[in-house]
């Protein structure tokens, strides 16, 4: 069984800085897989990044980058340069590795973004 | 990228009627999923639809509440039956496919208020 935790139920960043969201997962397999999706007002949920867990290298896309703490269990999204476009709702997910497609997700984080 | 489509995008029901929602991916992906996201929740997977074969219902879901159908690979439906406020969500399709790098998107999500 996998869970995820987001402890942050709101963030809010001034336009062109810097924010990080926190997950911190649980998991028994060895093999998985790691994402951050995106899920503007509109609704529609957006993949932001993902990270293979076997991979020791961050995954980076763009403004958004992510730093995956193995030992830790934590997998932390950072997004530079902050845009108005960002503010959404951002969820961290994990899904085991194998034939074991679902995707577990925390509860989200509300990310404002101010002018 | 796939571009999901889902229709209803809302609807308002009476208690104890029954909703079909459709979802359909403009190619073919490997997997569909069903997911419910309660009003201020995150998500939660109800099922896994399959190919021509009974859909693989989690716990807590039953194929008599939630029977789902996939006649093809781009096309799947879930229907709410017997409804009650306790369904009123939103039901979101996904689709998953695995090359160039496993991606699962997301439809726009059918948003249901039972009255």
């Amino acid at each position: 069984a996998q869970t995820v935790t987001q402890s942050q139920p709101e963030m809010s960043v001034q336009e062109a800085e810097t924010v990080t969201l926190s997950c911190t997962y649980d998991t028994s397999e060895s093999d998985y897989y790691l994402f951050w999706y995106k899920q503007p007002p509109s609704r529609q949920m957006i993949l932001v990044i993902r990270q293979e867990a076997y991979k020791q290298q961050n995954a980076t896309e763009n403004r958004f980058s992510v730093n995956f703490q193995k030992a830790a269990k934590s997998f932390s999204l950072k997004i530079s340069d902050s845009q108005l476009g960002d503010a959404a709702m951002y969820f961290c997910a994990s899904r085991g590795g194998g034939s074991n497609y679902k995707l577990t997700f925390g509860k989200g984080t509300l990310l404002t973004v101010n002018p | 990228s796939a571009v999901i489509s889902q229709k209803p995008s809302r609807d308002i029901c009476q208690r104890g009627t029954s909703l079909t929602i459709q979802c359909q991916v403009d190619s073919q992906v490997t997997m569909m999923f069903w997911y419910r996201q309660q009003p201020g929740q995150s998500l939660t997977l109800i099922a896994t639809a399959n190919q021509g074969s009974e859909a693989t219902y989690e716990s807590g879901f039953v194929i008599d509440k939630f029977p789902i159908s996939r006649p093809n690979l781009t096309f799947s439906t879930l229907t709410v039956s017997n409804m009650s406020p306790e369904d009123s969500s939103i039901y979101l399709c996904s689709a998953a496919r695995w090359a160039p790098q496993e991606t699962q998107y997301f439809g726009p999500g059918t948003r249901l208020l039972v009255l």
